[in-house]
């Protein structure tokens, strides 16, 4: 099973970038990355998936090395409302078994 | 609103008490989650449910019954629970759980258990 390690937190400020990266040493070769949003009393929401080198959509980039053993999910100029907790899911699919592992997740808390 | 919706949101229960947990998907999804979320630990996944069959049971404790009905429901039945039990419970659903690639999972807003 593949487990994922995050830094548990971080400090940002508004307007800058922030790139959390997430260590998977033991990624499987079905496994895809995804991260997810948290906020307090809320479930956690989708923000990115990928597979290998980059993914980017309209809030963030993924950014995942030819080794596949590590990725960083990468915010462009973060606000207040990005302070959540923010996961790395690495998760394989097939036959009957099904593997969803979220790791410890990384705060980060961004100042004015 | 993700489209799927946990009731109650907030429940008090004795450990010789029997309550049950309610999920409900407006997706469409064929999959869907129990996930139990401690203070200050990862997610866990509990159970999933695939086309209403379970396909997935990470060990949880007998205390701990799920059912789904039908496609779009999904419930967690509770009894003899201990202290320890008390926690966040997520809902989830998604496209499908099988196949190449990872589809993305919808959350529910939790159910905050306290076990008393």
């Amino acid at each position: 099973l593949a487990k994922t390690t995050q830094p548990i937190s971080m400090d940002s400020y508004e307007g800058q970038e922030v790139n959390i990266t997430c260590s998977h040493n033991n990624i499987a070769t079905n496994d895809y990355i995804t991260w997810y949003q948290q906020f307090p009393s809320q479930g956690p929401r989708f923000i990115i998936q990928g597979y290998k080198t980059k993914v980017t959509n309209e809030v963030a980039s993924l950014f995942i090395p030819a080794d596949r053993k590590s990725s960083t999910l990468s915010l462009p100029r973060v606000s207040l409302s990005d302070t959540a907790v923010y996961y790395c899911l690495v998760a394989s699919y097939g036959g009957a078994t099904n593997k969803l592992i979220f790791g410890t997740g990384t705060l980060l808390a961004v100042q004015p | 609103e993700t489209g799927v919706t946990q009731t109650p949101r907030h429940l008090v229960m004795g450990m010789t008490n029997k309550k049950s947990l309610k999920c409900e998907q407006h997706l469409g999804h064929n999959a869907m989650y129990w996930y139990k979320q401690s203070a200050k630990k990862p997610l866990e996944l509990m159970f999933v449910y695939s086309l209403e069959e379970r396909v997935e049971n990470n060990s949880v404790p007998s205390r701990f019954s799920p059912e789904c009905p039908n496609s779009s429901h999904l419930f967690l039945h509770l009894h003899t629970l201990q202290p320890e039990d008390s926690a966040l419970y997520l809902c989830a659903s998604s496209q499908d759980r099988a196949g190449g690639g990872v589809n993305e999972q919808y959350f529910g807003p939790g159910t905050r258990l306290t076990v008393t």
